[in-house]
């Protein structure tokens, strides 16, 4: 059973860019939750999707879109990139109510 | 907003017993769960306690108290490899969606 997977692993852009990241969620599991993680930081959330909807929303940007497809894997996008969104960034996929499980995320560098 | 309360660092020795506290805000708060991080990696689940009480998984066990709004993990038997950040999260309801919010982490050191 396979767990929760992103992908790229690593991904360097430079300032004005665009960038896409994708997930899958571990087997059984609706609901992908994306994070960003600063160096030192605990990870602080951007959105939620379920059903393919947007569900909730943290306090990032509206640079910061997504996508949930009907097989449930995920793609974050960040449009116009700054060097401030140099981070990792993580996928958390869990079922109702449940806590949830990360993968292995994908750390992005703006230069 | 919501927001939980961690200490920053915790020291100990290898071998020994180290707990680590966490506040958190009652407002739809559903469960607290912990979260093991080394440097340079993911967050990896350790334990979620949805109600009162202690939940145990080997060297690892969580604690809830949901009247004192407080929880805590205990680590035994610390082991080289136990050096690591550690993640409280909450576990909050509203509109009928649920979501994560973290502390800041306690790094935790273990030394020989």
């Amino acid at each position: 059973d396979a767990g929760v997977t992103q992908s790229p692993t690593h991904l360097i852009k430079t300032r004005g860019q665009q960038v896409t990241l994708r997930c899958s969620p571990k087997s059984g599991h609706d609901t992908v939750s994306w994070y960003q993680q600063a160096l030192g930081q605990g990870p602080q959330f951007i959105f939620q999707y379920y059903e393919e909807e947007e569900r909730q929303r943290g306090n990032f940007p509206d640079r910061f879109s997504g996508h949930q497809f009907p097989n449930y894997s995920s793609e974050l996008n960040v449009n116009a990139l700054l060097l401030g969104d140099s981070a990792l960034y993580l996928c958390a996929s869990s079922g109702v109510g449940e806590t949830q499980y990360f993968g292995p995320g994908t750390r992005l560098l703006v230069l | 907003g919501q927001s939980l309360e961690q200490p920053s660092e915790v020291t100990a020795v290898e071998g020994a017993i180290v707990q680590i506290n966490c506040t958190y805000q009652t407002s739809g708060f559903y469960g607290l769960s912990w979260y093991q991080q080394h440097d340079g990696g993911a967050p990896t689940f350790l334990s979620y306690n949805a109600l009162d009480g202690l939940e145990e998984t080997g060297r690892f066990s969580s604690f809830l108290s949901r009247s004192d709004s407080y929880g805590y993990l205990l680590l035994q038997e610390l082991q080289m490899k136990d050096s690591a950040s550690y993640f409280c999260a909450a576990l909050y309801s509203g509109a009928g969606s649920y979501q994560l919010t973290f502390g800041k982490g306690t790094k935790l050191s273990v030394i020989p």
